[in-house]
């Protein structure tokens, strides 16, 4: 059974630094186009893809966040952290992670996020 | 970036309709489509991927369509638990968006 589950504060301070962790079982994010993606929702809005990192560390940002967003795994902890910079109450959304998981035949390049953590709300307030 | 734009942004219907949701990619994104039910206070699940593929224990009712730039995304035979907003989202390039979603609310 592959689970995810997103862990870190509820509430952070403008300015402060974000720093999310995604923990997962039941796959190896060293295993060949596997990745885990980082995406978010504001209350009653729509989804909005933040992040993604590949088993072989290759990482893709969200172009407007770029600036401020990093993610890191640790294979052997089969774990993924997420850091988001300068935080703003615009940021307040529930923050998920997933599995970018291979959907199709082997070459045939196909993606999706198959697999979903539960999320976590993050709110940003002084 | 590739836009995503999802058509209508919500909508009314009852129990047995068949409904269509639309969604347009900014530009040629082959099939490399992916649509997600998700409910409130849940993660979004996947419904279809490679804009026609049902993914493993989805209902036969729901089905996807199209290449290119339109997709659609139709339900035979809307059931209560259909229910939720729908996503798609293109998995062509990075960075990898979401159109602004479809709610299906009941009539």
């Amino acid at each position: 059974q592959i689970t995810l589950k997103e862990s870190g504060p509820t509430l952070v301070k403008p300015t402060q630094t974000l720093t999310l962790t995604c923990t997962f079982s039941g796959f190896s994010l060293s295993s060949r186009g596997v990745g885990v993606g980082w995406i978010r929702q504001p209350p009653g809005k729509a989804l909005e893809w933040l992040a993604l990192i590949y088993w072989d560390d290759d990482t893709r940002y969200s172009p407007s966040l770029k600036n401020r967003l990093t993610t890191t795994k640790d294979t052997s902890k089969n774990q993924v952290v997420l850091t988001m910079t300068n935080m703003d109450p615009v940021d307040t959304a529930t923050y998920f992670c997933a599995r970018h998981g291979i959907v199709g035949a082997p070459g045939e390049r196909l993606y999706a996020f198959d697999i979903w953590g539960q999320g976590t709300m993050v709110t940003v307030s002084s | 970036d590739i836009q995503m734009a999802q058509s209508p942004s919500s909508l009314s219907a009852s129990v047995g309709d068949r409904l269509t949701i639309t969604c347009r990619a900014s530009q040629n994104i082959s099939r490399y489509l992916n649509w997600y039910q998700q409910k409130p206070g849940k993660a979004p699940n996947l419904l279809i991927y490679a804009a026609s593929s049902l993914q493993g224990g989805v209902p036969s009712r729901f089905s996807g369509s199209g290449s290119g730039t339109d997709f659609t995304l139709t339900i035979s035979s809307l059931q209560p638990e259909d229910f939720a907003t729908y996503y798609c989202q293109q998995s062509y390039s990075a960075p990898r968006t979401f159109g602004q979603g479809t709610k299906v609310e009941i009539k």
